[in-house]
């Protein structure tokens, strides 16, 4: 079986200042691991995942992860937000190979001026 | 290359009424996912297919819900009799499929948001 936990349902910054976007997973087998972001009214879109390989990921936006197996964590960063980060971001895990993706309950990411 | 196309984007019904929801995937993807995501939560899948069979339906409520894909290309989930609880936002993704049968990243239409009175 495998779980999400996506720690704080909302987060606050400053613009400029650090992300921190906290996830755990729990899974059987080797995890698939993803990070997502909603803009309202809006479908999903991928921000980087890890499979394999390199356990720190960079994906889109300066938006950075790092896989740690001992912490079973996947945390989201980013050194300087903008206020075009403010959104949902999802936190997600797959280990099946069909694909099927658990998904965590969400954070919401404000970024004040 | 165009993406995921979903309709209607919004719905309003009385409960009891049905609705049919409408999946486009990206052209070539052989697996498509309906998701269901209630507000403040994430996504959970609903049913998964990869062309035209089911591979995962474990979640669905079969006593309301129906999904097909004819053709193994558009897709359509459909809900009678809709209760309160099915408010929500319809989410459907496609992916491809590698030769071993593992899928890829999913990309996402924009969802369907469904309110049921």
């Amino acid at each position: 079986a495998q779980s999400v936990t996506q720690l704080g349902s909302h987060v606050s910054v400053s613009e400029g200042a650090l992300v921190l976007l906290r996830c755990n997973y729990s899974s059987s087998v080797p995890p698939y691991l993803f990070w997502y972001v909603q803009y309202p009214n809006q479908g999903l879109q991928l921000l980087l995942k890890y499979t394999t390989g390199a356990t720190l990921v960079k994906g889109i936006n300066g938006f950075e992860a790092e896989f740690k197996k001992s912490e079973t964590s996947f945390h989201l960063t980013k050194p300087s937000a903008h206020m075009s980060d403010a959104a949902e971001y999802f936190c997600a895990v797959s280990g099946s190979n069909t694909g099927k993706l658990i998904f965590g309950q969400g954070t919401t990411l404000q970024v004040k001026p | 290359e165009a993406g995921v196309a979903q309709s209607p984007r919004y719905k309003i019904i009385e409960k009891r009424q049905s609705v049919a929801f409408w999946c486009n995937p990206i052209s070539g993807h052989a697996t498509l996912y309906w998701y269901q995501q209630i507000l403040g939560q994430g996504p959970k899948l609903l049913i998964q297919f990869q062309n035209n069979g089911v591979v995962d339906d474990s979640q669905l409520p079969k006593d309301r819900f129906s999904a097909e894909r004819l053709k193994g290309v558009d897709s359509t989930l459909k809900i009678q009799p809709a209760k309160l609880e099915d408010s929500a936002v319809y989410l459907c993704a496609s992916s491809l499929v590698s030769a071993r049968g593992l899928s890829y990243e999913q990309y996402f239409g924009p969802g369907t948001r469904l309110t049921v009175t």
